[in-house]
């Protein structure tokens, strides 16, 4: 049971080039989430997956997609990488449903440097 | 949308005194109220959290305390230990179209002092 699953760890990449960063949760969670997390800015919601086949944007999401390939899986796209995306993102999985309260299991996050 | 503020964004005790992390939320339909420790380099972790329908909550030597009418919630931390030291979250979770929606405070950097 590894919980929720970040690819990769690091990354460096140019202004322009394009990534995807891979989430998988091996809990049978409803609910999956994408968020940055910057110095002094704390942890802010990119976009989100309430439930398999919806998707919704959160705080920050211009600059980037994501799809929820499954109830499994979510990943976040950057188009055109750019400087003000270096970042720390995580992916986090929560069981979630209707008027559910329960915590969010975060990954180990992925370090992204665009120079 | 939910807005949450957390107080203070750095905190130094000495180890064996309390501490006490503050945040106050804008949405007053928000319903949940996790706290989340994040060690250096490490992924953020749930440490305790609080209901709408419960005025206080305690693990050992962690508390939460919750005040609906006011919107604010705090973290009380008892008989600190070098180990503490990390970047504490609060978070709240919004209502109706934000009921999947947690947001998150700035953090505050505790660091207890051996």
């Amino acid at each position: 049971n590894a919980g929720v699953t970040q690819t990769p760890k690091f990354q460096v990449l140019k202004t322009g080039q394009s990534m995807t960063l891979q989430c998988a949760q091996d809990m049978n969670h409803n609910s999956m989430y994408w968020y940055r997390q910057d110095p002094g800015m704390g942890l802010r919601l990119i976009y989100y997956s309430a439930s398999e086949g919806t998707t919704d944007k959160g705080e920050v999401p211009n600059g980037y997609n994501v799809s929820r390939l499954n109830k499994r899986e979510f990943s976040l796209r950057l188009e055109s990488a750019a400087p003000s995306q270096t970042s720390v993102y995580f992916c986090a999985s929560t069981v979630g449903g209707t008027g559910g309260n329960s915590p969010l299991h975060f990954g180990n996050g992925t370090r992204l440097t665009v120079t | 949308g939910e807005n949450v503020e957390q107080h203070p964004s750095t905190l130094s005790v000495q180890e064996g005194d309390s501490a006490v992390i503050k945040c106050t939320y804008s949405d007053s339909a928000s319903n949940y109220f996790p706290w989340y420790k994040q060690e250096l380099g490490k992924r953020p972790q749930l440490i305790i959290d609080i209901r709408s329908n419960v005025g206080e909550k305690k693990d050992q030597r962690i508390a939460v305390t919750l005040n609906k009418t006011a919107k604010h919630f705090s973290l009380h931390i008892t008989e600190t230990q070098p180990e503490d030291s990390a970047v504490y979250f609060c978070a709240a979770k919004g209502s109706g179209g934000s009921n999947y929606k947690l947001t998150f405070g700035k953090g505050t950097l505790l660091t207890v002092n051996p």
